[in-house]
């Protein structure tokens, strides 16, 4: 069975400055998918970012970027220029790419991310 | 206009009772799913449903029944209550079964459910 791992269980930034989530997964397949979602205090499960393990470039979206490592299978989730509205739990979450089949997501236990002045 | 909304947003019963939790969804997708988030934050698939056929099911007490009138709707009926059963549920939606692959799961609000 799959198994994603954040050890990080908090974690403080001061606005504009840059923090790095981490994220370990255990799986034996080949081809997935790995996403970071945000659920701030209002409870919403937001997708913050996603990456295609048969892609080698890394995704970004805005100011959030992940470093892919396959091999080592590590997903983290590095936040830029951090805002205010970034305060949140960050869950790193996993799926198989299961084509034409509904597959599961496996989350991370979170990241309690706070954002300081 | 919201994309997987459910109802309500807040349930409080006593233990014993039998409740619903409604999940609707007008993104058009053909799977829909329900998760809980314990009290420590943990967040684990339940069931999932394509086209109104239940296709994963992970280990949940059969006091849990979901139902799925068609396809844009998914509801969790649940008998019994017990104190453990006090949670968040979100429902979600994703689309499957359309040859392209890394299809999103959408979130709804979550529905906070606490047992007295």
């Amino acid at each position: 069975a799959q198994t994603v791992t954040q050890s990080q269980p908090e974690m403080s930034v001061q606005e504009a400055e840059t923090v790095t989530l981490s994220c370990t997964y255990d799986t034996s397949e080949s081809d997935y998918y790995l996403f970071w979602y945000k659920q701030p205090p209002s409870r919403q499960m937001i997708l913050v970012i996603r990456q295609e393990a048969y892609k080698q470039q890394n995704a970004t979206e805005n100011r959030f970027s992940v470093n892919f490592q396959k091999a080592a299978k590590s997903f983290s989730l590095k936040i830029s220029d951090s805002q205010l509205g970034d305060a949140a739990m960050y869950f790193c979450a996993y799926r198989d790419a299961l084509t034409g089949t509904a597959s599961k997501l496996t989350f991370g236990t979170g990241t309690r991310l706070q954002v300081t002045l | 206009d919201t994309a997987v909304s459910q109802t309500p947003k807040y349930l409080v019963t006593q233990m014993g009772n039998d409740k619903s939790i409604k999940c609707e969804q007008n993104l058009g997708h053909d799977t829909m799913y329900w998760y809980k988030q314990d009290s420590k934050k943990f967040l684990k698939i339940m069931f999932s449903y394509n086209n109104k056929e239940l296709i994963i099911n992970e280990t949940v007490p059969n006091r849990f029944s979901p139902k799925s009138p068609d396809k844009a709707h998914l509801n969790l009926h649940i008998n019994s209550l017990e104190l453990g059963d006090s949670a968040v549920y979100f429902c979600a939606s994703s689309q499957e079964f359309s040859g392209v692959g890394n299809q999103p799961q959408h979130f709804g609000d979550g529905t906070r459910l606490s047992i007295l």
